[in-house]
Protein backbone atom coordinates (compact mmCIF):
# COMPACT_ATOMS: atom_id res chain seq x y z
CA UNK A 1 0.00 0.00 0.00
CA UNK A 2 0.63 3.63 0.01
CA UNK A 3 3.34 4.59 2.22
CA UNK A 4 4.48 7.89 3.54
CA UNK A 5 6.88 8.54 5.72
CA UNK A 6 7.65 11.48 7.89
CA UNK A 7 11.34 12.73 9.17
CA UNK A 8 12.45 13.63 11.84
CA UNK A 9 10.02 11.61 14.19
CA UNK A 10 10.67 13.91 17.24
CA UNK A 11 13.11 17.64 17.05
CA UNK A 12 13.59 19.58 20.24
CA UNK A 13 14.72 23.56 19.25
CA UNK A 14 15.67 26.46 20.53
CA UNK A 15 13.48 29.03 20.43
CA UNK A 16 14.68 31.71 17.62
CA UNK A 17 15.81 28.69 15.52
CA UNK A 18 14.32 27.39 12.42
CA UNK A 19 13.59 23.23 11.74
CA UNK A 20 12.54 21.57 8.67
CA UNK A 21 10.45 18.50 8.60
CA UNK A 22 10.21 16.15 5.61
CA UNK A 23 7.65 14.45 4.02
CA UNK A 24 8.12 11.20 1.59
CA UNK A 25 5.91 8.95 -0.56
CA UNK A 26 7.72 5.91 -0.84
CA UNK A 27 5.90 4.07 -3.64
CA UNK A 28 3.97 6.47 -5.42
CA UNK A 29 4.42 10.21 -6.69
CA UNK A 30 1.96 12.88 -4.93
CA UNK A 31 1.81 16.03 -6.94
CA UNK A 32 -0.48 17.33 -3.84
CA UNK A 33 0.41 17.05 0.01
CA UNK A 34 -1.13 18.21 2.73
CA UNK A 35 0.62 19.70 6.15
CA UNK A 36 -1.54 19.43 9.41
CA UNK A 37 -0.68 20.21 12.60
CA UNK A 38 -2.36 18.57 15.87
CA UNK A 39 -2.23 20.01 19.40
CA UNK A 40 -2.60 17.35 22.17
CA UNK A 41 -6.27 15.50 22.54
CA UNK A 42 -7.47 17.42 19.67
CA UNK A 43 -8.09 17.01 16.24
CA UNK A 44 -6.24 17.49 13.16
CA UNK A 45 -6.33 21.17 11.24
CA UNK A 46 -5.20 21.95 8.32
CA UNK A 47 -2.62 24.37 7.66
CA UNK A 48 -1.56 24.17 4.00
CA UNK A 49 -1.54 22.38 0.52
CA UNK A 50 1.59 21.72 -1.11
CA UNK A 51 1.60 21.67 -4.72
CA UNK A 52 4.40 20.10 -6.34
CA UNK A 53 5.87 22.76 -8.78
CA UNK A 54 4.48 25.96 -7.52
CA UNK A 55 3.71 27.54 -4.29
CA UNK A 56 1.38 26.37 -1.39
CA UNK A 57 -2.24 27.30 -0.87
CA UNK A 58 -2.23 28.23 2.93
CA UNK A 59 -5.66 27.66 5.09
CA UNK A 60 -6.78 30.72 6.72
CA UNK A 61 -4.60 31.67 9.69
CA UNK A 62 -1.60 29.96 8.89
CA UNK A 63 1.37 32.31 8.85
CA UNK A 64 2.79 31.77 5.23
CA UNK A 65 5.94 33.45 6.06
CA UNK A 66 6.33 31.08 9.16
CA UNK A 67 5.42 28.09 7.73
CA UNK A 68 7.83 27.43 4.48
CA UNK A 69 6.59 24.59 2.14
CA UNK A 70 8.74 23.49 -0.21
CA UNK A 71 6.92 20.52 -3.04
CA UNK A 72 10.55 20.27 -5.02
CA UNK A 73 9.78 17.07 -6.51
CA UNK A 74 6.91 14.39 -6.86
CA UNK A 75 7.89 12.58 -3.89
CA UNK A 76 9.22 14.93 -1.32
CA UNK A 77 7.70 17.95 0.35
CA UNK A 78 8.97 20.01 3.28
CA UNK A 79 7.59 22.23 6.02
CA UNK A 80 10.12 24.84 7.55
CA UNK A 81 9.04 25.93 10.89
CA UNK A 82 11.10 29.24 10.79
CA UNK A 83 12.13 31.58 13.85
CA UNK A 84 10.39 28.90 16.07
CA UNK A 85 8.66 30.13 19.42
CA UNK A 86 7.31 28.13 22.25
CA UNK A 87 3.52 28.18 21.13
CA UNK A 88 4.49 26.78 17.53
CA UNK A 89 5.29 23.43 19.86
CA UNK A 90 2.80 20.56 18.37
CA UNK A 91 2.53 17.80 16.64
CA UNK A 92 3.11 18.02 12.35
CA UNK A 93 1.43 15.57 10.24
CA UNK A 94 1.91 15.41 6.26
CA UNK A 95 -0.59 13.31 4.34
CA UNK A 96 -0.34 12.32 0.58
CA UNK A 97 -2.48 10.32 -1.86
CA UNK A 98 -1.19 7.86 -4.90
CA UNK A 99 -3.89 9.43 -7.20
CA UNK A 100 -7.24 11.62 -7.41
CA UNK A 101 -9.72 10.04 -5.53
CA UNK A 102 -7.55 7.53 -3.61
CA UNK A 103 -7.44 7.39 -0.01
CA UNK A 104 -5.38 9.79 1.79
CA UNK A 105 -2.31 8.14 3.65
CA UNK A 106 -0.32 9.91 6.51
CA UNK A 107 2.75 10.11 7.86
CA UNK A 108 3.52 9.29 11.28
CA UNK A 109 3.68 12.23 12.35
CA UNK A 110 6.87 15.32 14.23
CA UNK A 111 6.45 15.60 17.42
CA UNK A 112 8.30 19.45 18.11
CA UNK A 113 9.20 21.19 20.89
CA UNK A 114 10.17 24.46 20.95
CA UNK A 115 12.25 25.27 24.38
CA UNK B 1 -16.77 26.70 11.51
CA UNK B 2 -17.16 23.13 12.50
CA UNK B 3 -18.44 21.29 9.64
CA UNK B 4 -17.97 17.61 10.99
CA UNK B 5 -19.86 16.90 14.39
CA UNK B 6 -18.31 14.04 16.26
CA UNK B 7 -19.61 12.27 19.46
CA UNK B 8 -18.65 10.87 22.16
CA UNK B 9 -15.45 12.85 22.97
CA UNK B 10 -14.72 9.44 25.15
CA UNK B 11 -16.33 6.01 25.72
CA UNK B 12 -15.51 3.23 27.49
CA UNK B 13 -16.55 -0.53 26.22
CA UNK B 14 -16.11 -4.02 27.63
CA UNK B 15 -13.87 -6.68 25.69
CA UNK B 16 -16.44 -8.25 23.25
CA UNK B 17 -19.12 -5.51 23.08
CA UNK B 18 -20.16 -3.04 20.19
CA UNK B 19 -18.19 0.76 20.36
CA UNK B 20 -20.25 3.12 18.24
CA UNK B 21 -19.05 6.45 17.12
CA UNK B 22 -21.09 8.99 15.55
CA UNK B 23 -20.85 12.02 12.93
CA UNK B 24 -22.66 14.27 11.67
CA UNK B 25 -21.85 16.60 9.15
CA UNK B 26 -23.51 20.20 7.81
CA UNK B 27 -21.75 20.67 3.65
CA UNK B 28 -24.40 18.76 1.57
CA UNK B 29 -21.44 18.40 -1.06
CA UNK B 30 -19.46 15.93 1.31
CA UNK B 31 -19.79 12.65 -0.81
CA UNK B 32 -16.24 10.68 0.75
CA UNK B 33 -16.61 9.63 4.54
CA UNK B 34 -13.48 8.20 5.72
CA UNK B 35 -12.66 6.97 9.59
CA UNK B 36 -9.57 6.92 10.49
CA UNK B 37 -7.68 5.41 13.73
CA UNK B 38 -4.55 6.75 15.53
CA UNK B 39 -2.52 5.79 18.17
CA UNK B 40 -0.63 7.62 20.73
CA UNK B 41 2.53 9.42 19.01
CA UNK B 42 1.20 8.04 15.54
CA UNK B 43 -0.03 9.89 12.21
CA UNK B 44 -3.74 8.59 11.57
CA UNK B 45 -4.52 5.16 10.18
CA UNK B 46 -7.14 4.91 7.44
CA UNK B 47 -9.72 2.18 8.53
CA UNK B 48 -12.81 2.41 6.28
CA UNK B 49 -14.72 4.97 3.90
CA UNK B 50 -17.86 5.45 2.55
CA UNK B 51 -19.51 6.94 -0.40
CA UNK B 52 -23.08 7.80 -0.09
CA UNK B 53 -24.56 6.00 -2.57
CA UNK B 54 -24.22 3.32 -0.28
CA UNK B 55 -25.84 3.15 2.94
CA UNK B 56 -23.43 0.57 5.20
CA UNK B 57 -20.14 -1.14 4.44
CA UNK B 58 -18.44 -3.51 5.73
CA UNK B 59 -14.89 -4.36 6.63
CA UNK B 60 -14.18 -7.05 9.07
CA UNK B 61 -15.35 -6.16 12.52
CA UNK B 62 -15.48 -2.33 11.40
CA UNK B 63 -18.69 -1.09 9.78
CA UNK B 64 -20.00 2.29 8.58
CA UNK B 65 -23.76 3.32 8.44
CA UNK B 66 -24.57 6.14 6.36
CA UNK B 67 -27.76 8.07 6.81
CA UNK B 68 -27.83 10.44 3.66
CA UNK B 69 -30.93 12.49 4.81
CA UNK B 70 -30.07 12.56 8.06
CA UNK B 71 -26.63 13.99 7.20
CA UNK B 72 -25.12 11.43 9.79
CA UNK B 73 -22.52 8.67 9.58
CA UNK B 74 -21.55 6.00 12.17
CA UNK B 75 -18.81 3.92 12.43
CA UNK B 76 -19.57 0.51 14.81
CA UNK B 77 -16.50 -1.72 15.94
CA UNK B 78 -17.96 -5.06 16.73
CA UNK B 79 -16.65 -7.80 19.49
CA UNK B 80 -14.16 -5.10 20.32
CA UNK B 81 -10.48 -5.73 21.60
CA UNK B 82 -8.19 -3.66 23.89
CA UNK B 83 -6.06 -3.36 20.45
CA UNK B 84 -8.92 -1.39 19.06
CA UNK B 85 -8.16 1.36 21.96
CA UNK B 86 -7.00 4.50 20.09
CA UNK B 87 -8.02 8.15 18.93
CA UNK B 88 -10.89 7.57 16.73
CA UNK B 89 -11.67 10.38 13.76
CA UNK B 90 -14.47 11.14 11.29
CA UNK B 91 -13.69 13.07 8.32
CA UNK B 92 -15.49 14.31 4.89
CA UNK B 93 -14.52 15.68 1.70
CA UNK B 94 -16.06 16.56 -1.48
CA UNK B 95 -15.49 15.50 -5.34
CA UNK B 96 -13.07 18.20 -6.69
CA UNK B 97 -11.24 19.51 -3.36
CA UNK B 98 -9.29 17.09 -1.99
CA UNK B 99 -9.45 18.62 1.56
CA UNK B 100 -10.40 16.68 4.25
CA UNK B 101 -12.34 17.84 6.80
CA UNK B 102 -11.79 16.40 10.68
CA UNK B 103 -14.26 15.38 13.48
CA UNK B 104 -12.71 16.00 16.99
CA UNK B 105 -12.00 12.85 17.47
CA UNK B 106 -13.31 9.95 20.01
CA UNK B 107 -10.77 8.47 22.60
CA UNK B 108 -11.87 4.79 22.72
CA UNK B 109 -10.99 2.45 25.74
CA UNK B 110 -11.87 -0.92 25.62
CA UNK B 111 -11.41 -2.56 29.27
CA UNK B 112 -10.64 -6.74 29.30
Amino acid sequence: GAVVSQHPSRVICKSGTSVKIECRSLDFQATTMFWYRQFPKQSLMLMATSNEGSKATYEQGVEKDKFLINHASLTLSTLTVTSAHPEDSSFYICSARAEYNSPLHFGNGTRLTVT
Amino acid sequence: QQQVKQSPQSLIVQKGGISIINCAYENTAFDYFPWYQQFPGKGPALLIAIRPDVSEKKEGRFTISFNKSAKQFSLHIMDSQPGDSATYFCAASRVGNEKLTFGTGTRLTIIP
